[in-house]
């Protein structure tokens, strides 16, 4: 089945710099690539997805970029803020198949 | 966007009794919803895939007496933990998923076993 591996698993950076959170998955057919949020106590939620058809998605300050060859893919976050400090957790999936998650990067945004 | 409902937020039990958590779809009709497990400063671990109207999915690992799971509706998936021992103290989260689009998580549940 599915393996999907999340590095670093610990992040810290001062507010302003960039962060970058690398997932590697195994199943070549995957093809939906959800990145979550998920501060203390709470729910996760989604904050950007790139499906297979596509190479690099953007939003604001956030930009995830997927290699299908290599099959690895990545969060990028600019300008961090301190509100930005949390847990963040990339998954795979075929299309509505079951999520599968990678072990989660804490991140910590400095003032 | 899709709202989903998860209750109860917190539960104490004590050892050897079964607690039930109900997982709602409140806008959306959901004929699959999945369950996860959430150790402390861990990740998500799907735990079964609850089909509506048919016997739910487990993971690997899982015991399915253990946990038992009904989806009895389009919008209600229920799990069970039955027998509850402190070791199975943990967050229980469910989610549902608008098909092909993303999953949308409840509060989830924080179990513990006393």
């Amino acid at each position: 089945g599915e393996n999907v591996e999340q590095h670093p698993s610990t992040l810290s950076v001062q507010e302003g710099d960039s962060a970058v959170i690398k997932c590697t998955y195994s199943d070549s057919a995957s093809n939906y690539f959800p990145w979550y949020k998920q501060e203390l106590g709470k729910r996760p939620q989604l904050i950007i997805d790139i499906r297979s058809n596509v190479g690099e998605k953007k939003d604001q300050r956030i930009a995830v970029t997927l290699n299908k060859t290599a099959k690895h893919f990545s969060l990028h976050i600019t300008e961090t803020q301190p509100e930005d400090s949390a847990v963040y957790f990339c998954a795979a999936s075929k299309g509505t198949d079951k999520l599968i998650f990678g072990t989660g990067t804490r991140l910590q945004v400095f003032p | 966007g899709a709202v989903v409902s998860q209750h109860p937020s917190r539960v104490i039990c004590k050892s050897g009794t079964s607690v039930k958590i109900e997982c709602r779809s409140l806008d959306f009709q959901a004929t699959t919803m999945f369950w996860y497990r959430q150790f402390p400063k861990q990740s998500l671990m799907l735990m079964a895939t609850s089909n509506e109207g048919s016997k739910a999915t487990y993971e690997q690992g899982v015991e399915k007496d253990k946990f038992l799971i009904n989806h009895a509706s389009l919008t209600l998936s229920t799990l069970t933990v039955t027998s509850a021992h402190p070791e199975d103290s943990s967050f229980y989260i469910c989610s549902a998923e608008l098909s092909g689009t993303e999953a949308f998580f409840g509060q989830g549940t924080r179990l513990t076993v006393v």
